[in-house]
């Protein structure tokens, strides 16, 4: 059973700190791994997506990894703004579906 | 280029009414999935479905919760004799079907019970 565990539940950091938000999953047959933000009431933004091929993403200030053996995935922000403040969610595509943790809600205060 | 679209984007229905959720996928997209998000939690899957086909229900209620991907026309997820506890957001997925294919999500309904 494909399961996806996020930690912490909730963060909050001074703005311009470096922050790591974890994600561990059981599926060793993964697809891919998604990064996503949700901001209050809305709808899902897809940040980053690893094949399973690969180890790690960037994109801006974003930079997420993936490590297959240890089922694990890291989704790293530098130099962090109050617009960052947000649900990021975690989500593991295996052969059929597209399976979230529970996210970690981010909160950076100015 | 239009991405999924979902409507309504808000839903209000009285206990016991039955809610119709649309979802349009995106063009060239043959595979559709529905999600829920209860307040305050992450997405759960719902169904995957092909056109005209079920694919995998598992987390699909037993009861009064139905969906269809017609050979024309939107995806439909149908609850029947709405609950306080159906109230949720509900998300549309679409993909081209090929196994390691992103999805790519619409921006919801927001069902609310009264």
């Amino acid at each position: 059973k494909q399961e996806v565990t996020q930690i912490p539940a909730a963060l909050s950091v001074p703005e311009g700190e470096n922050l790591v938000l974890n994600c561990s999953f059981t599926d060793s047959a993964i697809y891919n791994l998604q990064w996503f933000r949700q901001d209050p009431g809305k709808g899902l933004t897809s940040l980053l997506l690893i094949q399973s091929s690969q180890r790690e993403q960037t994109s801006g200030r974003l930079n997420a990894s993936l490590d297959k053996s240890s089922g694990r995935s890291t989704l790293y922000i530098a130099a962090s703004q109050p617009g960052d403040s947000a649900t990021y969610l975690c989500a593991e595509q295996g052969a059929q579906k597209l399976v979230f943790g529970q996210g970690t809600r981010l909160t950076i205060n100015p | 280029n239009a991405g999924v679209m979902q409507n309504p984007r808000h839903l209000v229905r009285r206990r016991g009414q039955e809610a119709r959720l649309r979802c349009s996928p995106m063009k060239g997209h043959s595979h559709v999935y529905w999600y829920r998000q209860l307040p305050e939690e992450g997405l759960k899957f719902m169904v995957y479905l092909q056109k005209e086909n079920i694919i995998d229900e598992s987390g699909m209620p037993k009861e009064r919760f139905s969906a269809e991907f017609p050979k024309e026309g939107p995806s439909i997820l149908r609850i029947q004799q709405v609950v306080r506890g159906d109230s949720a957001a509900y998300f549309c997925a679409s993909s081209p079907g090929t196994a390691d294919s992103p999805l790519h999500f619409g921006n919801g309904t927001r069902l609310t019970v009264t």
